[in-house]
């Protein structure tokens, strides 16, 4: 199965200001994932991150505040724009791995201050 | 609309008894797929168990096996033998395929506690 590098681990940031995220794979996918899951939540699905076209954004995110990008088949970034202390969450990228199979990046814990 | 019920926000067992932590799940779409995923707590997701709508026996990997009974849309985890690193929340989840393009969507989860 892929094996995906996501930086940074955790970071503290300050309100206002905007942190980005990387997702590093292994091996070429076609589709790939980013996920919001705040504190004793659920994971909640942000945007299907394609390659060479927008990202297909779900209800409620918007690209000014979650801008994406894809430039190829192994890489991408979110970043959180203005952050809030409301945007605390842990953000998690995935990948679709052949057929049936999810893999996930170990996350990035955010705390905005 | 498409939806993943876990009911059971926390459960406990005795270490070595087994355990079942429930989900339902709601879609039209005939052909979907259904994930259990562990997630301790450094947060990483661990993938456990996968059940095809169309699979005619029921999965199992190791100590994890899904009871799914697909006339009651549940896809129940059954974790047998628990261990003390059983200790985790649990998520289970859904994929769309076709109209929901290959997107996941989670339940609420269910934290379970291990006893010893």
């Amino acid at each position: 199965s892929a094996v995906i590098s996501q930086k940074p681990s955790r970071d503290i940031c300050q309100r206002g200001t905007s942190l980005t995220i990387q997702c590093q794979v292994d091996s070429q996918v076609t589709m790939m994932f980013w996920y919001r899951q705040q504190p004793g939540q659920s994971l909640t699905l942000i945007a299907t991150a394609n390659q060479g076209s927008e990202a297909t954004y779900e209800s409620g995110f918007v690209i000014d505040k979650f801008p994406i990008s894809r430039p190829n088949l192994t890489f991408s970034t979110l970043t959180v724009s203005n952050m809030s202390p409301e945007d605390s969450s842990i953000y998690l990228c995935s990948v679709l791995d052949g057929p049936y199979g999810y893999t996930f990046g170990s996350g990035t814990r955010l705390t905005v201050v | 609309a498409q939806k993943i019920t876990q009911t059971q926000p926390g459960m406990f067992v005795q270490e070595k008894e087994a355990v079942t932590l429930d989900c339902t799940y709601d879609t039209s779409d005939p052909s979907y797929g259904l994930f259990w995923y562990k997630q301790p707590s450094s947060g990483e997701m661990i993938f456990l168990i996968y059940q095809g709508s169309y699979d005619q026996q029921n999965a199992t990997e190791g100590r994890y096996s899904l009871n799914f009974q697909k006339a009651r849309k549940s896809a129940n985890l059954v974790i047998s033998a628990s261990q003390l690193g059983d200790s985790a929340m649990y998520f289970c989840a859904m994929r769309l395929p076709f109209g929901g393009y290959n997107k996941l969507i989670f339940g609420a989860g269910t934290r379970l506690a291990v006893h010893p």
